[in-house]
């Protein structure tokens, strides 16, 4: 069965240092996402990518935060300078269609000291 | 108001019990509804779809009620694998996807 994946799993990180997050969406999925979900908390959505562009963003996903899609395979998502409150575990998703199912990667957790 | 919101739970059940988890959702242009459940440091994985005419998957059974603007999960015989957390999930119909907190279960032998 096709899954999405995400590496790493965990990566540790100071404050202020620059990460990138991997995934690989299902291959004839055509929209992406990114989520968080910080310890104890519930998931909170990030970002949405299509044809190549945000189609939606929320209010968590400022200037530090971007995604990118560098090639067929990958989808990626970059925070420029992380801070403390950036550690959670972000997850990838991704849909056949708009408002199809997600299905969700295992996972990166982020850890910001 | 919040976009999802769910019972606070947790509930805690025996085998065999019978649990109905209620969610409500704030933005009567939803289009599409969703049932998760998310083990303990785990990706929230699908359990079923909603839809206006109810469905059914073995145990569980959902309902969507868009007057009401109310989503629900019914477990029959409760298994101990079914502890986790059940998280509703509903979708603008655009490309924004909103996840209610979730409530927590435990089934006990």
């Amino acid at each position: 069965e096709p899954e999405v994946t995400q590496t790493p799993s965990h990566q540790v990180t100071q404050m202020g240092q620059e990460v990138i997050l991997r995934c690989v969406p299902i291959s004839n999925h055509l929209y992406f996402y990114w989520y968080r979900q910080i310890l104890g908390q519930k998931v909170e959505f990030l970002v949405s990518f299509y044809n190549n562009e945000i189609s939606e963003k929320s209010e968590i996903f400022d200037d530090q935060f971007s995604v990118e899609r560098p090639d067929g395979s990958n989808f990626t998502l970059k925070i420029r300078s992380t801070k403390l409150e950036d550690s959670a575990m972000y997850f990838c998703a991704s849909s056949e269609a708009m408002t199809d199912t997600q299905y969700f990667g295992p996972g990166t957790r982020l850890t910001v000291l | 108001r919040k976009e999802v919101e769910q019972d606070p739970g947790p509930f805690n059940v025996p085998e065999g019990a019978t649990v109905a988890f209620n969610c409500t959702y704030s933005n009567s242009a939803s289009q599409s509804f969703f049932w998760y459940r998310q083990d303990c440091r785990k990706e929230p994985k699908l359990l079923m779809s909603v839809y206006s005419s109810g469905n059914e998957d073995g145990r569980f059974t959902a309902q969507l009620n868009r007057a009401s603007q109310y989503i629900s999960l019914l477990i029959r015989d409760s298994k101990l694998s079914d502890s986790a957390t059940y998280l509703c999930v509903v979708s603008d119909g655009g490309f924004k996807t909103i996840f209610g907190a979730g409530t927590r279960l435990f089934v006990k032998a």
